[in-house]
């Protein structure tokens, strides 16, 4: 069965860095994009890029361009996130998941807080 | 970048009810419109893709329909289980963006 199981939860202060991993199984992993979502709490859902694992080609959203980077490891079927230079209002739940357009698996979610 | 604007932002409803989510996009996105569940502490799950297509192992209570700018997803015979976040999904154009999103609370 098709899974993403992403890394654990993250305290960060501000200014720095966090990098997110989702490896995934159950599908040929160069099939499909990974979009990558965030959900500040008690808010909806924002969407950040995602990436073609079949070429590595990204798209970011534009609020977020220069400070995040999605790559993947075909090798592992893992895909990665990096966010860097890190605010309070990035403190969020991060998902990976399938598909750059109906998305239709989803990582259980990481936990990024910044705080100091 | 397309704005969607969905109503209403949260509707109380009684079991058996029907219900019915609109989602406005600001400018036409064809049928690229897709909709998610999210329960509390859950990650978010795949409904309706291309604004009418079921999901596999989705209950046929939930269906969707609309073309362009305005989209609908109907919940039939509402069940307690339905009480959830719903949200409307774009990716016609880039970036992809998502409605803010509609509560429902079961009575």
């Amino acid at each position: 069965q098709v899974q993403l199981v992403q890394s654990g939860a993250e305290v960060k202060k501000p200014g720095a860095s966090v990098k997110v991993s989702c490896k995934a199984s159950g599908y040929t992993f160069t099939s499909y994009g990974i979009s990558w979502v965030r959900q500040a709490p008690g808010q909806g859902l924002e969407w950040m890029g995602w990436i073609s694992a079949y070429n590595g080609n990204t798209n970011y959203a534009q609020k977020l361009q220069g400070r995040v980077t999605m790559t993947t490891d075909t090798s592992t079927s893992t895909a990665y996130m990096e966010l860097r230079s890190l605010r309070s209002d990035d403190t969020a739940v991060y998902y990976c998941a399938r598909g750059a357009y109906s998305i239709d698996y989803w990582g259980q979610g990481t936990l990024v807080t910044v705080s100091s | 970048e397309i704005v969607l604007t969905q109503s209403p932002d949260f509707q109380s409803v009684t079991p058996k009810e029907k219900v019915t989510i609109t989602c406005r996009a600001s400018q036409s996105i064809g049928s690229s419109l897709h909709w998610y569940q999210q329960k509390p502490d859950q990650s978010p799950k795949l409904l309706i893709k291309y604004a009418s297509q079921s999901i596999s192992g989705v209950p046929s209570r939930f269906s969707g329909s609309g073309s362009g700018t305005d989209f609908t997803l109907t919940i039939n015979s509402l069940e307690a289980e339905d009480a959830a976040a719903y949200y409307c999904h774009q990716s016609s154009s880039l970036p992809y963006t998502f409605g803010q999103g509609t509560k429902l609370e079961i009575k």
